[in-house]
């Protein structure tokens, strides 16, 4: 069984379009996260949630829209998506503890999104 | 501010031959968590380790070790033997302590590309 599951795995569309990122964890966490990997760029925190409500929003434009309707699945809402928006997102998962810590993040394989 | 420094951009090796992958880290937190991730062509990034701040002894799994030194706050990967299915990119972390209500993130570094050619 794989852990953080991401679909889909390869995504292309036009500025104008309208898409969705899934995401699933079949680890029993309670945080979720959106990671974006851009060419020669050290990974970037999108979004975090814990127990279904954000607590980060690390300054991401609102063309990218986040949506956690339970522990176990997270979305990335696209639209008006720019050229420089290609990359690839990987979701992450992990236990949340007390105190704002949290434990090991697992990762999702990502989703290639390229934008026309 | 957290900061983590992979100074190695590229590193090409010959199979069976030992590598050292460097991390360097900067922090305040006196509690924190260094970690390495491998992500292999495919995409995904694969957990390999976790070591806690106050916990400096050496770990050692099957072909991989770790050499955590927090007097030069580095903490240092290397594959003995390596194979060519160790080819990918390696990725240093530094747990970032949560802001009141905030959750804990993780900084990374930029990452080395490691090449192990037959």
């Amino acid at each position: 069984e794989t852990g953080v599951t991401q679909t889909p795995r390869h995504l292309v569309m036009g500025m104008t379009n309208k898409k969705s990122l899934k995401c699933e964890q079949h680890l029993g966490h309670n945080a979720m996260y959106w990671y974006k990997q851009s060419a020669k760029k050290p990974l970037e925190l999108m979004f975090v949630y814990n127990f279904k409500e954000q607590t980060e929003n690390n300054s991401v434009p609102s063309r990218f829209s986040p949506e956690c309707p339970n522990s176990s699945h997270l979305f990335l809402h696209l639209h008006t998506l720019q050229p420089e928006d290609s990359a690839l997102y990987l979701c992450a998962s992990s236990r949340q503890l007390a105190g704002g810590l949290a434990d090991t993040q697992y990762f999702g394989p990502g989703t290639r999104l390229t934008v026309l | 501010a957290q900061k983590v420094t992979q100074a190695q951009t590229e590193i090409s090796v010959v199979e069976k031959e030992d590598v050292t992958l460097d991390c360097v880290y900067e922090t305040r937190d006196t509690t924190y968590y260094l970690f390495w991730y491998k992500q292999p062509p495919s995409g995904e990034l694969v957990f390999l380790i976790r070591r806690n701040s106050f916990d400096e002894q050496n770990e050692i799994s099957g072909r991989y070790s770790w050499n955590f030194q927090k007097s030069t706050s580095s903490f240092n990967f290397t594959i003995t033997a390596s194979q060519v299915v160790d080819s990918a990119v390696y990725f240093c972390a530094l747990s970032e302590e949560a802001p009141q209500g905030g959750s804990e993130k993780l900084v990374f570094g930029k990452g080395t590309k490691l090449t192990v050619n037959p």
